[in-house]
């Protein structure tokens, strides 16, 4: 079983659409959580960071952290053609793991 | 600088050659990492350095890799003999504090390889 498992995608939704981005993982040794939104042909840029369970909200993004379901997510409220990138998740303990990344196109 | 910076921004060389990469941290962080990122592989760790020591090479994928970093600042990823399976973005982050949990981390633009 890989440490973090994320769907590739892609997944298109139209604009204005809640967005739902996921990742498993099976290391309970993790304790901070990230998601970071990678734009074609730039370097990741971090969008949120969380610590241990619960959910954490800025502007239009809520990231979402079940350490009991080793389950975390990423919504996207009222998404926008400029929210169409890809996002990797990533999770660290003593070590940091990214997730292959899911790649979102938003239709206007 | 504003942020991290890497060059060359892409390169191809010729299966067999040597190739350097340079990475430029933000000015003040003590650590630097080397990522690779290949085509639906997602971000693979290869090395981490806390000033001028690495403390984790656990990531580099054999000893054609290796790294360095000089004066606490810039840091160069060299190929050795390099095969087509090298191909990848090279990317380099830094972060003001050095670890690898909770840490904010700042990517540059990363070099684009490609070994023909």
């Amino acid at each position: 079983q890989k440490e973090v498992e994320q769907d590739p995608g892609p997944l298109s939704v139209p604009e204005g659409a809640i967005v739902s981005l996921n990742c498993t993982y099976s290391n309970s040794a993790f304790q901070y959580f990230m998601w970071y939104r990678q734009y074609s042909r730039k370097g990741p840029e971090l969008l949120m960071y969380t610590y241990s369970s619960g959910n954490k909200e800025d502007g239009r993004f809520t990231a979402q952290v079940d350490k009991s379901s080793k389950y975390i997510s990423l919504f996207i409220r009222d998404s926008q053609p400029s929210d169409s990138a890809t996002y990797l998740c990533a999770m660290s303990g003593d070590k940091i793991i990214f997730g292959k990344g899911t790649r979102l196109h938003i239709l206007p | 600088g504003a942020g991290v910076s890497q060059s060359p921004s892409n390169k191809v060389t010729e299966k067999g050659k040597d190739v350097e990469l340079r990475c430029d941290p933000i000015s003040g962080h003590t650590a630097l990492y080397w990522y690779r990122q290949s085509l639906g592989q997602g971000l693979e760790f290869l090395i981490y350095f806390q000033g001028n020591s690495a403390p984790d090479k656990s990531g580099l994928p054999s000893d054609r890799f290796s790294a360095e970093r000089t004066g606490g600042s810039v840091s160069t990823l060299t190929i050795q003999r390099t095969q087509q399976e090298d191909s990848a973005v090279y990317l380099c982050a830094s972060s003001f504090n050095p670890g690898l949990g909770g840490e904010t981390q700042y990517f540059g633009p990363g070099t684009r390889l490609l070994v023909l």
